[in-house]
């Protein structure tokens, strides 16, 4: 199972692009990238999951460079709703895909 | 999507005594899963609920601890047997559906054992 490794915490302002960096240098051949984000009091919610290059969607941009030992999550103009914890997940569903969450991402967003 | 729902969303209960935690999915999940979330921390796996069968536990967590039952596609619960103050944390149910890499979670169970 990959190992991942992201800043404890990060602040940023709003209207602001947030990029957040995760680092997996053991990613295998068939494993999936995938974040999620969590508010205070509620379950995580998925937000993103890609394999290589770029991947866009209606919350965020993921980037994953040709190596894929790392991913970046891009968060466009962030709002204080954007303040929570993300989680970046490696994975492979050969056989079975178990969700295991590292420390995660805190986000802090300031007016 | 699936909406997954827990119940109860809170409870304080007295040590020694069990807290059973459901676990009801609006739709089919091809895998279940239970967490557990010590607060401002991550989550920790307890153990994959396997349909039918014995619960798949992760390293530190046993099955007469956290009994799992899962009778069907949709619904799943979790037991904490035997409480002590050290059990308090939040309780997440979770769901893998059609897409392999895309997991619901419920609200979570807050449980706080006096």
């Amino acid at each position: 199972l990959a190992k991942t490794t992201q800043p404890i915490s990060m602040d940023s302002y709003e209207g602001q692009e947030v990029n957040i960096t995760c680092s997996h240098n053991n990613i295998a051949t068939n494993d999936y990238i995938t974040w999620y984000q969590q508010f205070p009091s509620q379950g995580p919610r998925f937000i993103i999951q890609g394999y290589k290059t770029k991947v866009t969607n209606e919350v965020a941009s993921l980037f994953i460079p040709a190596d894929r030992k790392s991913s970046t999550l891009s968060l466009p103009r962030v709002s204080l709703s954007d303040t929570a914890v993300y989680y970046c997940l490696v994975g492979s569903s050969g056989g079975s895909y178990i969700p295991t969450f590292g420390r995660g991402t805190s986000l802090i967003v300031h007016p | 999507s699936a909406v997954i729902s827990q119940k109860p969303s809170r409870d304080i209960c007295q040590r020694g005594t069990s807290l059973t935690i459901q676990c009801q999915v609006d739709s089919q999940v091809t895998m279940m899963f239970w967490y557990r979330q010590q607060p401002g921390q991550s989550l920790t796996l307890i153990a994959t609920a396997n349909q039918g069968s014995e619960a798949t536990y992760e390293s530190g967590f046993v099955i007469d601890k956290f009994p799992i039952s899962r009778p069907n596609l949709t619904f799943s619960t979790l037991t904490v047997s035997n409480m002590s103050p050290e059990d308090s944390s939040i309780y997440l149910c979770s769901g893998l559906t059609g897409n392999l890499y895309e997991a619901f979670f419920g609200q979570g169970t807050r449980l706080t054992v006096v």
